[in-house]
């Protein structure tokens, strides 16, 4: 079972570059978030989707973009990177009618 | 402030010995996830609960949630280095929804053999 696949794992990039973080959910649930870890921040929501065609905001959207087009995939991106954005993500899924809420094993990102 | 706690945030036990992680908050945990994570990896779901005064357990860790539901406790019985590793706390503190967690800062957890 593949669960909640994120890539890249790991990614540096140049202060204004831009990226996508992708996330690919193969157990077909609704809900999908990215959080990020920072070290003394625990982990924060960026952006969630609870269904195709449907997002919002999380705690921390400021500088991420998402998108929902299909139950299984949800990007994040990055339009114009900063040292700030430099973190580590995570994907998030949940089925509507379920407790269990599983999350990828991270993507790496360093702003320089 | 932080919305939730967790304490200690670090702890350093010897192996074989007992030992309790706590996650407390000022507003209502209508859902609370206890998470592990090892260095470098993704987050493990260990428990989830939901009712006050519930209590669940695997293996050699259980899990409460009080009856106020408002603080839970993780306590692992006679620990072994495989229990290594960062413990988080996650909550639903809006109701309803179950899927936007709040989490703790973390309890990085060294078992020494």
């Amino acid at each position: 079972n593949a669960g909640v696949t994120q890539t890249p794992k790991f990614q540096v990039l140049k202060t204004g570059q831009s990226m996508t973080l992708q996330c690919a959910q193969d157990m077909n649930h609704e809900y999908m978030s990215w959080y990020r870890q920072d070290p003394g921040m625990g982990l924060r929501l960026i952006h969630y989707s609870v269904g195709a065609g449907i997002t919002d905001q999380g705690e921390v959207p400021n500088g991420y973009n998402v998108s929902r087009s299909t139950t299984e995939d949800f990007p994040l991106r990055l339009l114009s990177a900063a040292p700030s954005q430099t973190s580590v993500y995570f994907c998030a899924s949940k089925q509507f009618s379920g407790n269990t809420i599983y999350f990828g094993e991270g993507s790496w990102l360093t702003v320089v | 402030s932080q919305e939730l706690e967790q304490s200690p945030q670090s702890l350093i036990v010897q192996e074989g010995k007992n030992l309790t992680i706590n996650c407390t908050s000022s507003k209502t945990l209508y859902g609370l996830y206890w998470y592990k994570q090892k260095y470098g990896e993704g987050l493990i779901f260990l428990m989830m609960l939901q009712k006050g005064g519930e209590e669940k357990s695997h293996e050699k860790i259980t899990a409460k949630l009080d009856e106020k539901k408002q603080q839970s406790s993780l306590h692992i019985t006679a620990s072994q280095p495989s229990h290594a590793g960062i413990y988080l706390c996650g909550a639903d503190m809006i109701g309803g929804s179950n899927y936007k967690l709040t989490f703790g800062k973390g309890t990085l957890l060294t078992v020494n053999p």
